[in-house]
């Protein structure tokens, strides 16, 4: 999985608890993303990063917020998590040069599960 | 909204056969279009990447472009059951990515 990490792998919880998923990446790859993954609807990107302390919006970027405080790692965190973000989660990396035009690589994935 | 649609399948195929997966987008922006296969429960896997209009062969794999359709497509060759799995389109907008829900292929023995 190109050198990314995703922890936990996986988790249960409860409704309006705090959830923090975490990306780690030993490619020291610029672009970071968060996406989530649900039957029907593919995967949608949640907010990704463009540099350390650099982030932007993704397509389904409420209820969830993200940092960057490192350039190997990515925190993507549920302030208070309701049964809608129930869901796998996937990180990807990628490095945009002239060659790969961004290419980006997924990492193993968290299934979370908000009961 | 940028859309990309893929017909969902599932897309059956004898072993042996080429299966032919297409894909078309609305954003005339996109530059880069990327392949993934995912297989049940793991990770999406990049197959291909094409960015200029014509065709790009690795291995069995021929990708598609035409970008005056909006239309892009994966040709497998000689397609294998461990080919079965779902493969998501994903054209690049500015910097980021917007998925296809995918088609899922299956190739019996």
């Amino acid at each position: 999985d190109a050198g990314i990490t995703q922890s936990p792998r996986h988790k249960v919880t409860e409704t309006g608890t705090p959830v923090t998923l975490r990306c780690h990446q030993t490619e020291n790859h610029r672009y970071m993303y968060w996406y989530r993954q649900d039957p029907g609807h593919g995967l949608r990107l949640i907010h990704y990063s463009y540099g350390v302390k650099d982030t932007d919006k993704g397509e389904v970027s409420d209820g969830y917020s993200v940092s960057r405080s490192k350039t190997e790692d990515f925190l993507l965190t549920l302030e208070s998590a309701t049964s809608s973000q129930t869901s796998v989660y996937f990180c990807a990396i990628s490095e945009p040069t002239q060659g790969t035009y961004n290419e980006q690589f997924f990492g193993p994935g968290t299934r979370l599960t908000v009961l | 909204q940028k859309e990309v649609e893929q017909n969902s399948g599932p897309l059956s195929v004898p072993e042996g056969a080429i299966a032919s997966l297409n894909c078309t987008y609305s954003d005339r922006g996109s530059q880069s279009f990327f392949w993934y296969r995912q297989y049940s429960g793991k990770s999406p896997e990049l197959i291909m990447s094409i960015y200029s209009n014509g065709d790009k062969e690795d291995g069995r794999f021929t990708a598609q472009l035409n970008k005056a359709s909006q239309y892009v497509s994966l040709l497998i060759r000689d397609s294998q059951p461990s080919d079965s799995a779902t493969y998501l389109c994903a054209p690049l907008g500015y910097s980021t990515l917007t998925f296809g829900k995918g088609t899922m292929l299956l190739v019996s023995p």
